[in-house]
């Protein structure tokens, strides 16, 4: 089955720098790549997603880049506030019948010091 | 349109004891899954409906169990409690072939 490695499990930024968390999967049949942030005792919330169809995607300060061939994907976050504090966790979908069937991250814990 | 919906949100339950968890898929979505989030984890597959039908199941023993049903609301079973079932359940519906998920705030149970 699926598996997804994500990196770092904690990042502590500065207001205003930017923030790259990463993931690898196993996988290669996965065309589905979506982002969570989930704030402490709430439900994950999706913040990008990517299809693999598609090499990069952006969202105001939010982008998240897809590379196939290597099987990795990554966040970024430009210009952070100190409301972006909170777990990340990507996620992997091998689509098809596995639609809705995420396999996610560890998750990363962002700590942004204003 | 109202989003998930999941009850209870705080339960304590025994080793060895059942429990039954709840959620209402957002309106007009048919896919309805579960997922177990231990404390510092990322949430982990248990298994999804699809009109009715358990369409996919995760690396879960078959304690764990569920239903969907017509109104596409779910339920989440799980037999015989243990120790290591203490965690967030979170319910997520989605148009199916989507892959997009929306999530309910979940049920936290702890295992006494």
């Amino acid at each position: 089955g699926e598996n997804v490695e994500q990196h770092p499990s904690t990042l502590s930024v500065q207001e205003g720098d930017s923030a790259v968390i990463k993931c690898t999967y196993s996988d290669s049949a996965s065309n589905y790549f979506p982002w969570y942030k989930q704030e402490l005792g709430k439900r994950p919330q999706l913040i990008i997603d990517i299809r693999s169809n598609v090499g990069e995607k952006k969202d105001q300060r939010i982008a998240v880049t897809l590379n196939k061939t290597a099987k990795h994907f990554s966040l970024h976050i430009t210009e952070t506030q100190p409301e972006d504090s909170a777990v990340y966790f990507c996620a992997a979908d091998a689509g098809g019948t596995s639609y809705g069937k995420l396999t996610f991250g560890q998750g990363t814990i962002l700590t942004v010091h204003p | 349109e109202t989003g998930v919906t999941q009850s209870p949100t705080h339960l304590i339950k025994t080793r060895g004891q059942q429990v039954t968890l709840r959620c209402s898929s957002q309106s007009g979505h048919n896919t309805v899954s579960w997922y177990q989030q231990a404390l510092g984890q990322g949430p982990q597959f248990i298994f999804q409906y699809y009109r009715e039908e358990e369409n996919g199941r995760g690396n879960f023993p078959p304690r764990f169990s569920g239903l969907q049903f017509p109104n596409y609301s779910s339920e989440l079973n799980v037999n015989a409690l243990e120790l290591d079932d203490s965690a967030l359940y979170l319910c997520a519906s989605s148009l199916a072939r989507t892959g997009e998920l929306f999530f309910g705030e979940g049920s936290r149970l702890t295992v006494l």
